[in-house]
This record gives C-alpha cells, sequence and structure tokens, in this order.
C-alpha cells in the first residue's frame, strides 16, 4: 500500500540550529516528490520538486534531497520565519492518471 | 499571476445543514483540485477534474458531498448534510495538467468549515 510518512512530527529549534526533516515513502511507479510549506490559515505554498535519486533542490536555507526511499529537507541556520508545517508528497501513476499522496507534515517552531 | 481563489474563507454551520464552496483555479489550468484537510492531517483529495470531467473522485463521500465544474473553469463543492466530522479545511488546488515533468499542484488559502 502507498505510504509517506514525515518525522518527526514536532521540531523546536533554535534560531542557527541546522536540521533535517525527513519524508520515507512506500510508493510504486514514483513520478515526483513535492515539498510544500503550509503557514497556519493558510493554503501550502510550493518549494521544490525532486524526481530522480540523487537531485538537490536549493532555496535560501532550505535544501531538498532524494533517495529511493526517502527525502530530506535540510534547513540550514533558520530563523523564526521559517516555522510553519512542512508537507511532503508522492506523485505516482495510477490507472492511467497522476495522484498525488500527502504526509502528515512536520511542524517546525524556530525560537529566537 | 493570480492564484488560487477560495470563498468562503470561513463558515460555521449547525450539522445537517448545507454549505457550498467556490473555487476559481489559475487561469489556463486544466486541472482542478478539491482537498480536504484534518487539523493535524495532510490533505486529502477529494476529487479531480480534468477540464470539466471528473478524473477521481474515489475518496468523496458522495451521500453527502458533491462537485461541479461546468465550464471547465471555476468550481464548487457542496455539502449536504453537513456532520460534525465533515469540520476542516477545505483546499482547492489547481495544475496547467495532470501530470508530467515540471507539473506542480498550486493550492488556494482554503476555506475553513466548523460544523457545531
Amino acid at each position: 500500500e502507498d505510504q509517506v510518512t514525515q518525522s518527526p512530527e514536532a521540531l523546536r529549534l533554535q534560531e542557527g540550529e541546522s536540521s533535517s526533516l525527513n519524508c520515507s515513502y512506500t510508493v510504486s511507479g514514483l513520478r515526483g516528490l513535492f515539498w510544500y510549506r503550509q503557514d497556519p490559515g493558510k493554503g501550502p505554498e510550493f518549494l521544490f520538486t525532486l524526481y530522480s535519486a540523487g537531485e538537490e533542490k536549493e532555496k535560501e536555507r532550505l535544501k531538498a534531497t532524494l533517495t529511493k526511499k526517502e527525502s530530506f529537507l535540510h534547513i540550514t541556520a533558520p530563523k523564526p520565519e521559517d516555522s510553519a508545517t512542512y508537507l511532503c508528497a508522492v506523485r505516482r501513476v495510477a490507472s492511467g492518471t497522476y495522484k498525488y499522496i500527502f504526509g502528515t507534515g512536520t511542524r517546525l517552531k524556530v525560537l529566537a | 499571476e493570480a492564484g488560487v481563489a477560495q470563498s468562503p474563507r470561513y463558515k460555521i454551520i449547525e450539522k445537517r445543514q448545507s454549505v457550498a464552496f467556490w473555487c476559481n483555479p489559475i487561469s489556463g489550468h486544466a486541472t482542478l483540485y478539491w482537498y480536504q484537510q484534518i487539523l493535524g492531517q495532510g490533505p486529502k483529495l477529494l476529487i479531480q477534474f480534468q477540464n470539466n470531467g471528473v478524473v477521481d473522485d474515489s475518496q468523496l463521500p458522495k451521500d453527502r458531498f458533491s462537485a461541479e465544474r461546468l465550464k471547465g473553469v471555476d468550481s464548487t463543492l457542496k455539502i449536504q448534510p453537513a456532520k460534525l466530522e465533515d469540520s476542516a479545511v477545505y483546499l482547492c488546488a489547481s495544475s496547467y495538467r495532470t501530470g508530467g515533468s515540471g507539473n506542480t499542484i498550486y493550492f488556494g488559502e482554503g476555506s475553513w468549515l466548523t460544523v457545531v
């Protein structure tokens, strides 16, 4: 069965304390892994798409990486404004169409 | 470029009442999605349209939920009658097409429903 698991569920960091969020998946026919940021009361905001193992994408303090079984979102020297829930989603082919499966997210809190 | 527009942003109704949510996708996006997000969970797909045709509605509770996209642009999601467990954020999203390299889903701000 397709599964997307994110860990940890919640993470508290001091400003400047680097860390990584994990997204592990069990999906057949992967056609992309997506990272989103979701602020309270808002819809998810697109961050990155990764398509193949070994691929990396960077944006400001964020770097996403992908292996055959998991993806990491590395946060370098975070700031309080990085506090949000980070969602990952995988896309697979099913019955001739693409399906997206979301994880439950990691709630990140960065303390000043 | 304007994003995905949704209304209303917030709605409180009593159980057994009805509610409707409206969505206007990004201009030119053929694929439209309605997701349900319960507090603390990830978004769950309710229905996916390609133009004005339904691609996937396997997780839509059809006894109480309905959705339409008559002209292939904006869409309405209706719940009737509402139950307490329908309290959630209803997210509308759109993409240029269903799949393919470079395709991305973009979300609206969501419509927050509280059923009391």
